[in-house]
């Protein structure tokens, strides 16, 4: 079985400061996919970024990029320049490549200051 | 751009009865899934398929049946609702097996007295 980790419940980060959300998976598949997806209040889930566990070089999009550690089974989001809009719940997510739907943590909650 | 739609957005049933939540995609996805999402306890598998006429279970199945009759749609049925089935469900749907994203609906908010 598949586990995702993230061991923060809760964040907070000052508006154009940097944060970093935790995650950890346990697997023994060698192909798999990770996600993270935002949940603001309006409920919708939002796709982030996404990582191919096969490529070395961590995915950037914008302020948003992930430190990924394979050997660790490491996946963490760091997030730069925070706006109040990035204030939501996020979520770490597993796939593996023969997977047919994704595997969740339990969330990190992020609080964005003035 | 419908993308994924889920109906009803909010539901109160007593116990006991049955519903189906709905849910919808447009984009010709073959895979799509269902979730439940508790306070603390992320999204839960309950059942996914990998195309029409091809269903099987999740992590937690139990209390509810799904079918798949055609691409767009895929339906989840609560046969005789529990108090344990309060949740916010979502629907998703993504393309195929590669690192595509997985669309979610808006979620149905399904309260059980």
């Amino acid at each position: 079985a598949q586990t995702v980790t993230q061991s923060q419940p809760e964040m907070s980060v000052q508006e154009a400061e940097t944060v970093t959300l935790s995650c950890t998976y346990d697997t023994s598949e060698s192909d798999y996919y990770l996600f993270w997806y935002k949940q603001p209040p309006s409920r919708q889930m939002i796709l982030v970024i996404r990582q191919e566990a096969y490529k070395q070089q961590n995915a950037t999009e914008n302020r948003f990029s992930v430190n990924f550690q394979k050997a660790a089974k490491s996946f963490s989001l760091k997030i730069s320049d925070s706006q109040l809009g990035d204030a939501a719940m996020y979520f770490c997510a597993y796939r593996p490549r023969s997977g047919y739907a994704l595997n969740f943590g339990k969330g990190t909650s992020l609080l964005v200051t003035p | 751009n419908a993308g994924v739609t889920q109906t009803p957005k909010f539901q109160v049933l007593k116990t006991g009865q049955s519903m189906t939540l709905q849910c919808a995609q447009d984009m010709n996805h073959e895979y799509m899934s269902w979730y439940r999402q508790d306070p603390g306890m992320g999204l839960r598998l309950i059942h996914y398929s990998v195309g029409a006429g091809i269903t099987d279970q999740g992590e937690v199945p139990n209390g509810y049946n799904v079918s798949r009759s055609t691409t767009e749609d895929f339906p989840l049925r609560l046969l005789s609702a529990a108090p344990s089935q309060t949740s916010v469900y979502f629907c998703a749907s993504r393309r195929d097996q590669g690192p595509t994203e997985a669309f979610f609906g808006q979620g149905t908010r399904l309260t059980v007295v």
